[in-house]
């Protein structure tokens, strides 16, 4: 079945640092989702790409989805201990109705 | 701002019993999710909802799961005979529309202990 990777499972960095989430999917994905979700809490949406080498920015935050529509990264500048939690991206199954989620990147800033 | 609750926070049950997760999609969305996810794992899809019956579901969703939509707010999970691997966190989530092309918003959760 489809399978939905991201890497690294774990980063440690030291507040101010940068932080990248790389997430790629076994199949080619019509759009790509990324939520966060906080120690504790449930996901948060973040953002929506659709377009083939879509980028994206939030504030401090960079989405890209790749140009095969098979890939994806999440790029944090400067981060800060709001940053903490475990990111994941998600996207569609093919032709169905169903979301699957990345198996999520765990950020830890130290101050 | 409008967002999913769900009921109870946690649940404590033994293995074999029925238990039944409550959500409450916020009131305009018309797709609902439940999702479920083992400590310290990834988020799980389970099944999809929409127009009163089941539009997708998972492997892992089998005859002992069953949602339900009784009434216009309420949207249920019921496991029927739990196992102990059925121990993990379960999350309602709705969007407004198709989810897999719109946001979905998540409730908060039920912490499902199977003892």
């Amino acid at each position: 079945g489809q399978q939905v990777m991201q890497i690294p499972q774990y980063q440690h960095v030291q507040e101010g640092e940068d932080f990248t989430t790389y997430c790629n999917s076994s199949t080619t994905l019509s759009n790509i989702q990324w939520y966060k979700q906080r120690p504790g809490g449930h996901p948060v949406f973040l953002i929506q790409l659709v377009k083939s080498g879509e980028v994206k920015k939030q504030k401090r935050l960079t989405f890209q989805f790749g140009e095969a529509k098979k890939n994806s990264s999440l790029h944090i500048t400067a981060t800060q201990t709001t940053d903490v939690g475990t990111y994941f991206c998600a996207g569609p199954a093919y032709n169905t109705d169903k979301l699957i989620f990345g198996t999520g990147t765990r950020l830890q800033v130290f101050p | 701002e409008p967002e999913v609750t769900q009921t109870p926070s946690h649940q404590v049950t033994q293995m074999g019993q029925e238990v039944i997760l409550r959500c409450v999609p916020i009131s305009n969305h018309l797709y609902f999710y439940w999702y479920r996810q083992i400590l310290g794992q990834k988020v799980e899809f389970l099944v999809s909802f929409y127009n009163n019956e089941i539009s997708e579901k998972s492997e892992i969703f089998d005859d002992q799961f069953s949602v339900e939509r009784p009434d216009g707010s309420n949207f249920t999970l019921k496991i029927r005979s739990t196992k102990l691997e059925d121990s993990a966190m379960y999350f309602c989530a709705s969007s407004v529309t198709s989810g897999v092309s719109y946001e979905q918003y998540f409730g908060p959760g039920t912490r499902l202990t199977v003892t």
